[in-house]
């Protein structure tokens, strides 16, 4: 988890308050993702990157945004919070040659986000 | 429908036990098979990656895709206290990360 580091860890915040979620990573990994976890849900992925010009959209990216400032640094924005967006986040990276040649990830600690 | 259907649990079990895993899943195409496992607190890990059918071990974790069926598991031998954690299966269709489908995750607590 050192590899992949979030800040921050907890944050509590108000309804319409921007916020923003920071990923940093030491891997050397060109690919980054941001998550977010839900009890019954599992992980559903909101944006990915595959280099520092290359941002997709995930499975749930609706108001959230997000900005690559190098390949080390991937961020996750949300504009104005709303209650259900109320989860845990996590950011991960990938190396598509890595253990077995699979696109193996590699996850931060999370940061639990409350929106009040 | 979930495309991946895990038992949240909990589920408890004595020092030592086997534990079986399982998740199903209705994407006939899926061909990438993993197990993560996440401590409290923590991001999730992967534990065992599979491709298509079959076993493949790794020290007291094994791990069995049943394509015809639409079933995966994993076996823990031998548990220890130290294997507490929620388990979560995934699954892709191809071999990009980006594609990958979780399970809801299934919380094991190994009773000492």
């Amino acid at each position: 988890d050192a590899d992949v580091t979030q800040t921050p860890r907890n944050r509590i915040t108000k309804t319409g308050k921007r916020i923003m979620l920071e990923c940093s990573q030491t891997k050397g990994h060109d690919r980054m993702y941001w998550y977010r976890q839900d009890p019954g849900l599992g992980l559903r992925l909101i944006y990915y990157s595959f280099d520092v010009k290359d941002i997709n959209k995930g499975e749930i990216s609706d108001g959230y945004s997000v900005s690559r400032q190098a390949q080390a640094k991937f961020s996750l924005s949300l504009e104005s919070a709303i209650p259900n967006q109320t989860a845990l986040y996590f950011c991960a990276t990938s190396d598509p040659q890595g253990v077995s040649n699979t696109d193996t990830q590699y996850f931060g600690p999370g940061t639990r986000l409350t929106v009040l | 429908q979930k495309e991946v259907e895990q038992d949240p649990g909990p589920l408890s079990v004595p020092e030592g036990a086997i534990v079986s895993l399982n998740c199903t899943y209705s994407n006939s195409a899926f061909q990438y098979f993993m197990w993560y496992r996440q401590y409290s607190r923590k991001g999730p890990e992967l534990l065992m990656y599979t491709y298509s059918s079959g076993n493949k071990e790794d020290g007291r974790f094994t791990a069995q895709v049943d394509k015809s069926s639409k079933y995966i598991s994993l076996f823990i031998r031998d548990s220890q206290p130290s294997d507490s954690a929620t388990y979560l299966c995934a699954m892709s269709a191809d071999s990009s990360a980006s594609k990958i489908i979780f399970g809801s995750g299934t919380r094991l607590s190994i009773r000492p």
